[in-house]
């Protein structure tokens, strides 16, 4: 079956433009997760979705980001008023529950801020 | 503070010789780790996985070892190819189902031929 795919795989945004990049994981699998890495730096996470539940928001770096997960499959993760250390490639990635840990990745999406 | 440490940005080796790939970690309550390979413009792929009751798992060439007590892992690779180089991320989370992963910061490892 198909991987988690994410779009668009390349934004260029100006500073204080609002950006969308979505994600959408491997279907049936019930844990969404987006994480970002900076230049240089580890992935760092963001947000955990899973299934009805709370998401798990500890991540976010600030209030100009935020994500939702609609009818538990499609994800979008929204930075308001973008500023140039948003820029990252953001990546999403998606897991069965259960005694698995493995997350599978989608190929990211490289966000510049002009 | 860093919870996953990889201190060895990149690491240089000859096909057909042994990769060792270091991680160390400060949380004790971590008890399950992973590894992760990152090709360019495409995201991490899972490569393999130990568990905190564990010291040493193996798939094919590659091997990881946990050194509990040091909070030391490694990742193994023998013998090397030039199909391996790429990036390589250690990753550490606790058993509750859903945590993230916390990762480091990366290796990059290239293989000559």
């Amino acid at each position: 079956g198909a991987g988690v795919s994410q779009s668009p795989s390349n934004k260029v945004t100006e500073k204080g433009k609002d950006v969308e990049l979505r994600c959408d994981p491997i279907s049936g699998h019930t844990a969404l997760y987006w994480y970002r890495q900076s230049l240089g730096q580890g992935l760092e996470f963001l947000i955990y979705f899973q299934g009805n539940s709370a998401p798990d928001k500890s991540g976010l770096p600030s209030d100009r980001f935020s994500a939702e997960r609609t009818g538990g499959s499609v994800s979008t993760l929204t930075i308001q008023r973008t500023q140039q250390e948003d820029s990252a490639v953001y990546l999403c990635a998606s897991s069965f529950m259960g005694a698995s840990y493995e997350q599978y990745f989608g190929p990211g999406t490289r966000l510049t801020v002009t | 503070d860093q919870q996953v440490k990889q201190n060895s940005p990149s690491l240089s080796v000859q096909e057909g010789r042994i990769s060792i790939l270091n991680c160390d970690y400060t949380n004790s309550m971590f008890d399950y780790f992973l590894w992760y390979k990152k090709y360019p413009a495409e995201g991490p792929t899972f490569l393999i996985s130990i568990s905190s009751i564990k010291d040493k798992n193996e798939d094919g060439r590659f091997t990881v070892f946990l050194n509990k007590s040091a909070k030391h892992l490694s990742l193994h690779i023998v013998p090397s190819q030039p199909g391996d180089s790429a990036v390589y991320f250690c990753a550490a989370t606790y058993a509750q189902a859903g945590t993230a992963l916390i990762f480091g910061k990366g290796t990059t490892l290239s293989v000559s031929s």
